[in-house]
């Protein structure tokens, strides 16, 4: 088992900039979220899904899309890359009936 | 509104001494808690955890303790090693369908050879 995969490991882009950050899992797991970590503020929830086709928005969703057609795939999407959404972007997935989530290397994004 | 605080930064402790790390909630119906443990450049993983309706929890070196009426939980490490050294996140499942987990803002552990 590969676990929690995420590509790329490093980005950087200039402002007004699209990309997709990559997640995916083959642990058959129903659920997957999306973090972002930054200095002071801990892991914060982007969005999440509880299952295939299903996407809910966490604390801090704005500038960012996803989208889950598949159970092993959740790609994040930056619509427009701002300074404000330089961090470290963690996936994460926990199969049903668990608490215990488990997370991807990270993406260190840099925007310019 | 953070609903889940570690409010301190950073611990520095002594190889062999006990660690302990500290973690606030405000959410009464959070039912769940875990603490993940994080090196430089990797995804933090799963530590220990500890359901609402227990108040202690042990496994090898990790205890954590959980204070529902303080809406407090803490976990110690005894005797701590250099290879603890990592930040350290808790974490509180808010609970319903969604399962969502709320991340603390991490305490830096430094164990000192």
């Amino acid at each position: 088992n590969a676990g929690v995969t995420q590509t790329p490991k490093f980005q950087v882009l200039k402002t007004g900039q699209s990309m997709t950050l990559q997640c995916a899992q083959d642990m058959n797991h129903e659920y997957m979220s999306w973090y972002r970590q930054d200095p002071g503020m801990g892991l914060r929830l982007i969005h999440y899904s509880v299952g295939a086709g299903i996407t809910d928005q966490g604390e801090v969703p704005n500038g960012y899309n996803v989208s889950r057609s598949t159970t092993e795939d959740f790609p994040l999407r930056l619509l427009s890359a701002a300074p404000s959404q330089t961090s470290v972007y963690f996936c994460a997935s926990r199969g049903r009936g668990s608490y215990e989530q488990y997370f991807g290397p990270g993406t260190r994004l840099t925007v310019t | 509104d953070q609903q889940v605080k570690q409010n301190s930064p950073s611990l520095s402790v002594q190889e062999g001494r006990i660690s302990i790390l500290n973690c606030d909630y405000t959410n009464s119906m959070f039912d769940y808690f875990l603490w993940y443990k994080k090196y430089p450049a990797e995804g933090p993983t799963f530590l220990i955890s500890i359901s609402s309706i227990k108040d202690k929890n042990e496994d090898g070196r990790f205890t954590v303790f959980l204070n529902k009426s303080a809406k407090h939980l803490s976990l110690h490490i005894v005797p701590s090693q250099p290879g603890d050294s990592a930040v350290y996140f808790c974490a509180a499942r808010a609970g319903g369908a969604t399962n969502k987990l709320i991340f603390g803002t991490g305490t830096l552990l430094a164990v000192q050879p």
